[in-house]
C-alpha cells in the first residue's frame, strides 16, 4: 500500500494564479482532511470529507475549495493565490480517528 | 471552542535524561493523539489514547491521558538523539466532530549527545 500520496512536492505560484493540490489514498478510508502548517506552528484544518460527495469546511477554508468524487481522491483547489497561502499543505485520511498523513506539498506564493 | 496547549514549546536536553511534555485542552474530550514530525517531513502517529487513565508505551516514550484534568503527558525516559523531533498532541473536537482534531503548537525537542 502506498498510503496517502500528494502531488506536487513543491510549487511556486505567482499572486493571482490558481492550482490544484492532489491527494490520493489507497486504504479505503472514508474520512479525509486537508491541513496547512505554517512555520513553527501546529496544523490548521482547511476542509474535510466524510465520504465521496460530502465535504465540509474546517477552521480556515477561505481561499480554498475541495471536491470528493471518489473515496480515493480529495483534491484541494487554490483560487487567486495570495502570499498568505504560503505554507506546507498536508492531506490525511483517517480510520477511527487515527490519521495517516501524506508527505506534504510546500507552496510558496510570490 | 476547544483549545489545545502544549508546554514547553521548545526543549533542549542531554542524552540519558528524563523529561515530560504536557498537553492541556479546554473542553471535554475522550480522544487524544500524539504525533511525531521530523524536520521537513510528514507526521507519524505515535499514540492513540481513547479513555481516562489510558497509558501507552513504545520504547522510551510513554503517553497518558487524564480526561478529568484535561491533561495528557508524553514522558521520555533516558533520552537518545534519535528522539529529536517535534511532538504534537491533537484532541478530538467532540462527539459529532467527524474525527476533526484540534492541534497543539508542537514541542520541538532537541537531544544533545
Amino acid at each position: 500500500n502506498a498510503g496517502v500520496t500528494q502531488t506536487p512536492k513543491f510549487r511556486i505560484l505567482k499572486i493571482g494564479q490558481s492550482m490544484t493540490l492532489q491527494c490520493t489514498q489507497d486504504m479505503n478510508h472514508n474520512y479525509m482532511y486537508w491541513y496547512r502548517q505554517d512555520p513553527g506552528m501546529g496544523l490548521k484544518l482547511i476542509y474535510y470529507s466524510v465520504g465521496a460527495g460530502i465535504t465540509d469546511k474546517g477552521e480556515v477554508p477561505n481561499g480554498y475549495n475541495v471536491s470528493r468524487s471518489t473515496t480515493e481522491d480529495f483534491p484541494l483547489r487554490l483560487e487567486l493565490a495570495a502570499p498568505s497561502q504560503t505554507s506546507v499543505y498536508f492531506c490525511a485520511s483517517s480510520l477511527a480517528g487515527k490519521q495517516f498523513f501524506g508527505p506534504g506539498t510546500r507552496l510558496t506564493v510570490l | 471552542e476547544l483549545k489545545v496547549e502544549q508546554n514547553p514549546l521548545f526543549l533542549s536536553m542531554q542524552e540519558g535524561k528524563n523529561y515530560t511534555i504536557y498537553c492541556n485542552y479546554s473542553t471535554t474530550s475522550d480522544r487524544l493523539y500524539w504525533y511525531r514530525q521530523d524536520p521537513g517531513k510528514s507526521l507519524e502517529s505515535l499514540f492513540v489514547l481513547l479513555s481516562n487513565g489510558a497509558v501507552k508505551q513504545e520504547g522510551r516514550l510513554m503517553a497518558s491521558l487524564d480526561t478529568k484534568a484535561r491533561l495528557s503527558t508524553l514522558h521520555i525516559t533516558a533520552a537518545v538523539h534519535d528522539l529529536s523531533a517535534t511532538y504534537f498532541c491533537a484532541v478530538d473536537n467532540g462527539m459529532d466532530s467527524n474525527y476533526q482534531l484540534i492541534w497543539g503548537a508542537g514541542t520541538k525537542l532537541i537531544i544533545k549527545p
